[in-house]
């Protein structure tokens, strides 16, 4: 059974980068069927789609972050990561990671997202 | 590329079904019939209850259901139980860069 877990720090100071990393067991992360997504909910707020990647590197991001994101995958460890830069209190929220599914055709690939890592929350504050 | 609507709150009693609406445009629950629906309980991680619009994952009931008409995805809950209250969130393929977006959620209520 696949599962996803998620660490990193909890507080982040303003304008530094947040990092976290996603390590997954129970599959591979370089299997051809799967992205790999972060999304993240703000305290008491809805879920937002941060990006998602493919284990050969490519990646997909939200337009309303795309200028401070940075997702990357290591393979070898099986794992994918997080980097937000210049945060603010804004920032502040609990960020998940999930599995992706990939079902490719013509209009590109779409898919669901499932399983869910269990979250960590990213307070931003000095 | 902006969130799909939801209404902030539903409710229905024991065993009374309801209906959740997600709205979007043509470029995303229009577009694709790759609309999800997401439960998650307070403190927990969301959990998958339907995919591509009216699919159900192993071990959800099957009074779990989803349908969409033109840029309106739905999600029913039919025979509400206790363990139904919690919120919801639609998310749809949003096409070109594989983009997705998710829904600003509905709180549901077990009266």
């Amino acid at each position: 059974q696949l599962q996803l877990q998620g660490s990193g720090p909890g507080l982040v100071k303003p304008s530094e980068t947040l990092s976290l990393t996603c390590s997954v067991s129970g599959g591979s992360i370089s299997s051809s069927s799967y992205y790999w997504g972060w999304i993240r909910q703000p305290p008491g707020k809805g879920l937002e789609w941060i990006g998602s990647i493919y284990y050969s590197g490519n990646t997909y991001y939200s337009p309303s972050l795309k200028s401070r994101v940075t997702i990357s995958v290591d393979t070898s460890k099986n794992q994918f990561s997080l980097k937000l830069n210049s945060v603010t209190a804004a920032d502040t929220a609990v960020y998940y990671c999930a599995r992706r599914y990939r079902d490719c055709s013509d209009t590109g690939c779409p898919g669901r997202f499932d399983p869910w890592g269990q979250g960590t929350l990213v307070t931003v504050s000095s | 590329q902006s969130a799909l609507t939801q209404p902030p709150s539903a409710s229905g009693s024991p065993g009374q079904s309801v209906t959740i609406s997600c709205t979007g445009t043509s470029s995303d629950v229009g577009g694709y019939d790759y609309v999800s629906w997401y439960q998650q309980h307070p403190g927990k991680a969301p959990k998958l209850m339907i995919y591509e619009v009216s699919k159900r994952p192993s071990g959800v009931p099957d009074r779990f259901s989803g349908s969409k008409s033109g840029n309106t995805a739905s999600l029913t809950v039919s025979g509400l139980q206790a363990e139904d209250e919690a919120d919801y969130y639609c998310s749809s393929y949003a096409g070109s860069n594989n983009l997705d977006v998710f829904g600003t959620g509905t709180k549901v209520t077990v009266l």
